[in-house]
């Protein structure tokens, strides 16, 4: 079945660094994907989505493309914040059936 | 525009017993779907409910059911719980292939 490979965590950077998160996927046909934030005692939020092939999501300062060739769609930010602490999903969907995800990742900024 | 709320927010049972979640869907959407989400885990299908009729459900036992209402909420019921139904459990609305708006959550812990 489909299925989302997310690096392992937890993710500790530096304010203004950069930031990747690696994401990869498989699934039969072209899902949508997806990045989800979750931050402390809340639920789930979308932060960005790609639909197609070479799309590029992007949202808040974060980016991510959507690579058929790698089946990849890795997260990434130029200047990470301490506010942008919390734990990241990657998550695929095919047309209106569930969501699959990752198993988060956790990142921490410190000032 | 209300968004998705869930309730309780915590609630606490002890194994065998049975417990009910609750959702609201965000106005005009007629579609929910359940996940539970597992301590450092990534959110997982529990099934999805469209104009009051289940059309698709995840690898969970049928001790876990759910209910659609006419005005579109819906209930998750658990029966006989397992010390391994602690975790956090998500309702998410949509249109029926838009995008999905969590709620925050009712957090289970089974004892």
């Amino acid at each position: 079945g489909d299925s989302v490979t997310q690096m392992e965590g937890p993710v500790t950077l530096s304010e203004e660094a950069f930031l990747t998160i690696n994401c990869t996927y498989t699934a039969t046909g072209y899902p949508s994907l997806f990045w989800y934030v979750q931050y402390p005692g809340e639920g789930l939020q979308l932060l960005l989505k790609a639909t197609k092939a070479d799309d590029k999501g992007s949202n808040k300062g974060f980016e991510a493309t959507y690579r058929k060739e790698t089946t990849s769609f890795h997260l990434e930010k130029g200047s990470v914040q301490v506010s942008d602490s919390a734990v990241y999903f990657c998550a695929l969907r095919q047309g209106a059936q569930k969501l699959v995800f990752g198993q988060g990742t956790r990142l921490t900024i410190n000032p | 525009e209300t968004g998705v709320t869930q309730s309780p927010t915590h609630l606490i049972k002890t194994r065998g017993q049975q417990v009910t979640l609750r959702c609201s869907s965000q106005s005009g959407h007629n579609t929910v779907s359940w996940y539970q989400q597992a301590l450092g885990q990534g959110p997982q299908f529990i099934f999805q409910y469209y104009r009051e009729e289940e059309n698709g459900r995840g690898n969970f036992p049928p001790r876990f059911s759910g209910l659609q209402f006419p005005n579109y909420s819906s209930e998750l019921n658990v029966n006989a719980l397992e010390l391994d139904d602690s975790a956090l459990y998500l309702c998410a609305s949509s249109s029926a292939d838009g995008e999905l708006f969590f709620g925050e959550g009712s957090r289970l812990t089974v004892l």
